[in-house]
């Protein structure tokens, strides 16, 4: 099956800085990527949504300027939480939709970055 | 407005036993999607099952079996005799027809013990 890889998987920063969490399909081009927050032991939350050549779509709540998403290509989306601090720290996940695909195909998601901001 | 309820926060069973994971959604479209994930302990969502509303058979996949009952707007997952491999965090999600949104449920934490 289609495969999306996240790099890195665990990253650990000081506060105040930012990090950048990379989102690649592998085999297939993605014109849509999807960002998700997950808080341990809870559920996942979309965050922002990510279209290849144009702004992203974020979810209410979400900080535009805390959390920039850019989807330059059909085969990479990047995260970048700017000016971390402790409680940004997560577990973040993203996932991907081959391009042309339907609403009730599978969405295939990425291993997942651990994000401890210390 | 849609919504996902896994009500078991956590469950486990000795290897062998079956288990059966609940989950319940509530949604007022017509047409709309259920998933079934695992999330093992390496954080990965592993994809296992996809239902459209418009299709009620019940699906068995070797020691996976899924039970939709759109009456009780019910998407339960069934694992016959368990394995200790089974234990991961289990989501049920919902997808509305032309949306890409994933509404997922708080998931279900199975321990399978030898």
């Amino acid at each position: 099956g289609a495969v999306v890889s996240q790099h890195p998987s665990r990253v650990i920063c000081k506060s105040g800085t930012s990090v950048k969490i990379e989102c690649r399909s592998l085999d297939f081009q993605a014109t849509t990527m999807f960002w998700y927050r997950q808080f341990p032991k809870k559920s996942l939350m979309l965050m922002a949504t990510s279209n290849e050549g144009s702004k992203a779509t974020y979810e209410q709540g979400v900080e535009k300027d805390k959390f920039l998403i850019n989807h330059a290509s059909l085969t990479l989306s990047t995260l970048t939480v700017t000016s971390a601090h402790p409680e940004d720290s997560s577990f973040y996940i993203c996932s991907a939709r081959v391009q042309g695909a339907t609403y009730d195909t599978e969405a295939f998601f990425g291993q997942g970055t651990r994000l401890t901001v210390v | 407005a849609q919504k996902v309820t896994q009500a078991q926060t956590e469950i486990s069973v000795v290897e062998k036993e079956d288990v059966t994971l609940d989950c319940v959604y509530e949604t007022r479209d017509t047409t709309y999607y259920l998933f079934w994930y695992k999330q093992p302990p390496s954080g990965e969502l592993v994809f296992l099952i996809r239902r459209n509303s418009f299709d009620e058979q019940n699906e068995i996949s070797g020691r996976y079996s899924w039970n939709f009952q759109k009456s009780t707007s019910s998407f339960n997952f069934t694992i016959t005799a368990s394995q200790v491999v089974d234990s991961a965090v289990y989501f049920c999600a919902l997808i509305r027809y032309n949306f890409n949104k994933f509404y997922f449920g708080s998931g279900t934490k199975l321990n399978v013990k030898p």
